[in-house]
């Protein structure tokens, strides 16, 4: 069975633009998490998604957003970027929703912003 | 608020045992999970501790206590392959809650 897989691997952008990131999920699962991963942040929860509806959200500001579409795929968007938005942005899936006993992380989108 | 506290690093030889503690404090608390993460890579699952007790799987065991607030990831027959960084994370309403982490270093 496929791993998650995250589109693309990198990503460099300006501050100002904004970006989206892709997750495919394992297939089967029909929650998608997103993580974002920083040295002095750590690993923060941003937002979960089932069944195409937002369940869970972290503590982050408006400009982030997200979508979950019918095949379970996911997309996150972050507009008008700042230089800390620069992290490691990870996408887990798991088969329920709000159950943290096992997600299976994809690599990662390494975004800088310059 | 939610957090959650464990060690930043701990060193151990090859072939010892080491155990990484974790206290949280949180609301609405569900279980304790583990995620071990190699540099450069994505965290994977270890474990999952909803219920007091411990759980073991292969070199792997992880301890959870509720009314302590407290858990424990216990790594036996260290390998220098277990060098990584090891995350406990809380199930909280439906979020997952991440410590800062502790960097294990496995010496041969």
């Amino acid at each position: 069975k496929a791993g998650v897989t995250q589109t693309p691997r990198y990503l460099i952008k300006t501050r100002g633009q904004q970006v989206t990131l892709s997750c495919s999920p394992i297939s089967g699962h029909r929650s998608v998490s997103w993580y974002q991963q920083t040295p002095g942040q750590g690993l923060q929860f941003l937002f979960e998604y089932f069944s195409e509806t937002q369940r869970n959200k972290g503590n982050f500001p408006g400009r982030f957003s997200g979508r979950q579409f019918s095949n379970s795929r996911s997309e996150m968007n972050v507009s008008t970027l700042e230089l800390g938005d620069s992290a490691l942005y990870l996408c887990a899936s798991s088969l329920n929703e709000g159950r943290g006993d096992e997600q299976y992380f994809g690599p990662g989108t390494r975004l800088t912003v310059t | 608020g939610q957090s959650l506290e464990q060690p930043s690093e701990v060193t151990a030889v090859e072939g010892a045992i080491v155990q990484i503690n974790c206290t949280y404090q949180t609301s609405g608390f569900y279980g304790l999970s583990w995620y071990q993460q190699h540099d450069g890579g994505a965290p994977t699952f270890l474990s999952y501790n909803a219920l007091d007790g411990l759980e073991e799987t292969g070199r792997f065991s992880s301890f959870l206590s509720r009314s302590d607030s407290y858990g424990y990831l216990l790594l036996q027959e260290l390998q220098m392959k277990d060098s990584a960084s090891y995350f406990c994370a809380v199930i909280s309403r439906g979020k997952l809650i991440f410590g800062q982490g502790t960097e294990l270093s496995v010496k041969p």
